[in-house]
This record gives structure tokens, sequence and C-alpha cells, in this order.
């Protein structure tokens, strides 16, 4: 069963725009990671936050968790045409590494 | 370092046939993932080993599919027989170890056409 729930489904912005995507989930999680995946490829990790962290950067991308709304956001500032891709959250309940993936964002960057 | 590699990239069968594959993990990682990726919807985890050992395959459709990690290194899943609904791209991931918390690494995927 899908524990993340991605909003939007899908969105198109304008490159050098900044690019929201949100994930709610259901249960208590020990961390919550955040994976791209360009078209027809495997995934590649993005970022992970804990469950006691409230906001993460690594370069461009800023992820907030909020687990009292159980819900992330992952920001893409100034993005390229280079990011478009799908983004899914992923949570971890701390069972042994097992990760329970939303039904991601699809992002289309025009140049 | 090398990534997680698999094969085939690409496979088409129709039902009722047998399919396997394969999989290499990152050197040294002790955890080893298999997903099932259905077309517009994220991973869904199949089975996960730890080492040679099988630690989650809740989710795995056990009539049919079959996976195996012998060694603790490479890892091969297989379909016997195969559905229309088994059409999907088949991931593999490893991490360095699943019992503490580590940013998995995934191949490319198989994409399994079912006709």
């Amino acid at each position: 069963s899908q524990q993340g729930e991605e909003d939007p489904q899908a969105l198109s912005i304008q490159e050098g725009e900044n690019a929201t995507m949100n994930c709610s989930y259901k249960t208590s999680i020990n961390n919550l990671q955040w994976y791209r995946q360009n078209s027809g490829r495997g995934l590649v990790h993005l970022i992970l936050i804990r469950s006691n962290e409230r906001e993460k950067h690594s370069g461009r991308l800023r992820v907030t968790l909020d687990t009292s709304k159980k819900s992330s956001s992952l920001l893409i500032t100034a993005s390229r045409a280079a990011d478009t891709a799908s983004y899914f959250c992923a949570t971890d309940k701390g069972q042994g590494g097992k990760l329970i993936f939303g039904q991601g964002t699809e992002l289309s960057v025009k140049p | 370092e090398a990534g997680v590699a698999q094969s085939p990239r690409y496979k088409i069968i129709e039902k009722r046939q047998s399919v396997a594959f394969w999989c290499n993990p990152i050197s040294g990682h002790a955890t080893l993932y298999w997903y099932q990726q259905i077309l517009g919807q994220g991973p869904k985890l199949l089975i996960q080993f730890q080492n040679n050992g099988v630690v989650d395959d809740s989710q795995l459709p056990k009539d049919r599919f079959s996976a195996e990690r012998l060694k603790g290194v490479d890892s091969t899943l297989k379909i016997q027989p195969a559905k229309l609904e088994d059409s999907a791209v088949y991931l593999c991931a490893s991490s360095l170890d699943g019992t503490v918390t580590y940013e998995q690494y995934f191949g490319p995927g198989t994409r399994l056409t079912v006709t």
C-alpha cells in the first residue's frame, strides 16, 4: 500500500522559477526521503530528513517536515530544464530500511 | 564506484511464460531490495534481503514470484507463470545496511511487457 500522497500529480513551470511539491503520509515515521526519477531510468536519492528535523537544505533543494501534520515539502529553487523528472517521497518507519513510496509528482521545466 | 547493475533492460514475453531478472548490487552493500513499479505509480517493495536472508517479502506474490540472493551478493527475481498485470518496471536497489537508515541506490530497472 502507498503511504505517501504527493501533490500536485503534475507541475509545469518555466526555467528559473521555483517548484514546490508536497507529500502527505498516514502513520508516524522514522525519516522521510525524496528521490528523483528521470524518464526510463532508476531512482536517485536526493535528500533525507529525520523525524526530529524540521528543515534541511542541499544545494538548490529545501525540504521541510511537519510531523504534526504528517506532511513534507520539497522546494527546488531556480529550476533548470535538467530538473525535469518525477519526484517521489518515501517514508521509512524504522522497519529495517523498508521504504514506502508515494505516487510521485511529474515536474516539467520548460526552457 | 560502480552502480547497481540489472539485466536484461527490456523483456517481452507472453502470458503464462516465465522470466528471470538479475541484479548485482554495489560492492559491500548488505541490503538488497526488489521493487515493482507500475506505470504512473511509485515503486512497491516486493522483497528485501539482508545479506542472503529474507527480511521482508510480505508483498511478494509467492504463488508466482520467487527471489534468491546466493552468497549475499547477486540476486535473481523470477516470475512463473507471468500474468498481464505483471507488466511493469522491476527495480533493484541496494543499501549499505538496511538495519539502520541509509539511502538506497537504484539500478536502471528491467521493463517487462507481458502480452
